[in-house]
């Protein structure tokens, strides 16, 4: 099974941070790797799909990269609606899909 | 827009039994593959079943495989989750969406609001 690793677990930042996440897969997925964002309460949202495509929607300070075992999120410009629970998941052995354990982005 | 509800979740004891069901709207439901996601308290995100459009196959987590039957109605526009034998660390909300694809890429997309499920003595 392929095992994704998100870091930090969790982070503090404030309203205007440029903000880094990492995700790592415990072998390559070229880039079948998407990104989900997810509030208390709330229907999980995806923001990234296949590494780099950002979904029909979503504001363009979410940005992916990355590619083989190493991906990244990147939110440029921290609003005060992206606090949030962040997951990676990796699409490469369909159906059996794996996510990163998240990563909690709260306010500094 | 595409829609998905759940409901059926509710405070059962371990080793009896519970239906999850979630109606589609919004989207011709037949001709999507659909997804059971969990999120376990402490552990984020969990992947549980998938059915083909057509209900013609289907799979499992290993954690839930042998108590957990995903089905379908595409007649009325829903899914199921049959889940048996339940256990403690069944305890969690549960979540149904849809298998999106581009090429050979998949994503989910949308999600339902979910369902809690509390398995305790």
């Amino acid at each position: 099974d392929i095992q994704m690793t998100q870091s930090p677990s969790s982070l503090s930042a404030s309203v205007g941070d440029r903000v880094t996440i990492t995700c790592r897969a415990s072998q390559s997925i070229s880039t079948y790797l998407n990104w989900y964002q997810h509030k208390p309460g709330k229907a999980p949202k995806v923001l990234i799909y296949a590494a780099f495509r950002l979904q029909s929607g979503v504001p363009s300070r979410f940005s992916g990269s990355g590619s083989g075992t190493d991906f990244t999120l990147t939110i440029s410009s921290l609003q005060p609606e992206d606090f949030a629970t962040y997951y990676c998941q990796q699409s490469y052995t369909t159906p059996m899909y794996t996510f990163g354990q998240g990563t909690k982005l709260e306010i500094k | 827009q595409a829609q998905l509800v759940e409901s059926g979740g509710g405070v059962v004891q371990p080793g009896t039994s519970l239906r999850l069901s979630c109606v589609a709207s919004g989207f011709t439901f037949s001709a999507y593959g659909m997804h059971w996601v969990r999120l376990v308290p402490g552990k984020g995100l969990e992947w549980v079943a998938n059915i083909w459009d057509d209900g013609s196959k289907k799979n499992y987590a290993d954690s839930v495989k042998g108590r957990f039957t995903i089905s379908r109605d595409n007649s009325k526009n829903v899914l199921f989750l049959q889940m048996n034998s339940l256990r403690v660390e069944d305890t969690g909300v549960y979540y149904c969406t849809r298998d999106s694809v581009m090429d050979v890429t998949n994503w989910f997309d949308p999600w339902g609001q979910g369902t809690l499920v509390t398995v305790s003595s």
